[in-house]
């Protein structure tokens, strides 16, 4: 069965330093892969997608992911993070058969001052 | 262009009661996603209605139903509802050519009490 595991929790970061939020994913063939962020309240956010191609994706407000096949990740990064970007991080697999996604349990990411 | 709306944002019930919830997806999109978002569960699938048919459904009791109109929108149901039932309901409107891509609603909070 397709999964996706976020193994963080809570991340916690400085204003300004680099972020990074691992997603690791489960699935038989080639995934469909996405990030999505939500704040208190809200529904979701598309931030980024992966289909096929290019394994580096840029995604809005200055996010990307990198598809690495051979460890099954799909890591979501940042090199400055700016407070507005405390939020829920959530990574999701596009299961094509279920024609649905899959959803990690998410990242709660907070930024310090 | 509009994007998913739902309806209405707070709910409040009691055990044992029905609610409705609505969701209209994007104009020109058929298909409609359900999720449920219950504290520390994450997103779970619940439902996915396309062309007016429900194709899929999630790990859920029947008391979870719903439909969807000639016009695309939907309707979430949970009859005899419980306190566990309280939750973030989302509603998605994934894209025609891939259908894993979804655009999310704000949601409807249910509480149940």
């Amino acid at each position: 069965a397709q999964s996706v595991t976020q193994p963080d929790i809570h991340i916690t970061v400085s204003e300004g330093a680099s972020l990074e939020l691992r997603c690791n994913y489960s699935y038989g063939a080639t995934p469909y892969l996405f990030w999505y962020v939500q704040s208190p309240g809200q529904g979701l956010q598309l931030l980024l997608k992966y289909f096929s191609g290019d394994t580096l994706v840029q995604g809005i407000k200055g996010f990307e992911a990198e598809f690495k096949r051979s460890q099954s990740s799909f890591n979501l990064r940042k090199p400055s993070v700016h407070w507005s970007d405390a939020a829920e991080y959530f990574c999701a697999v596009g299961d094509l058969y279920g024609n649905k996604l899959v959803f990690g349990a998410g990242t709660i990411l907070r930024v310090k001052s | 262009e509009a994007g998913v709306t739902q309806s209405p944002t707070h709910l409040i019930k009691t055990r044992g009661q029905q609610a409705t919830l609505r969701c209209s997806p994007i104009s020109g999109h058929t298909s409609v996603y359900w999720y449920q978002q219950a504290l520390g569960l994450g997103l779970q699938f619940l439902l996915w209605y396309d062309e007016g048919e429900e194709r899929n459904r999630g790990n859920f009791p029947p008391r979870f139903s719903g439909r969807q109109f000639p016009n695309y929108s939907s309707e979430l149901n949970v009859n005899a509802l419980e306190l566990e039932d309280s939750a973030l309901y989302l509603c998605a409107s994934p894209t025609a050519s891939l259908r894993t891509e979804a655009f999310f609603g704000q949601g409807t909070r249910l509480t149940v009490v």
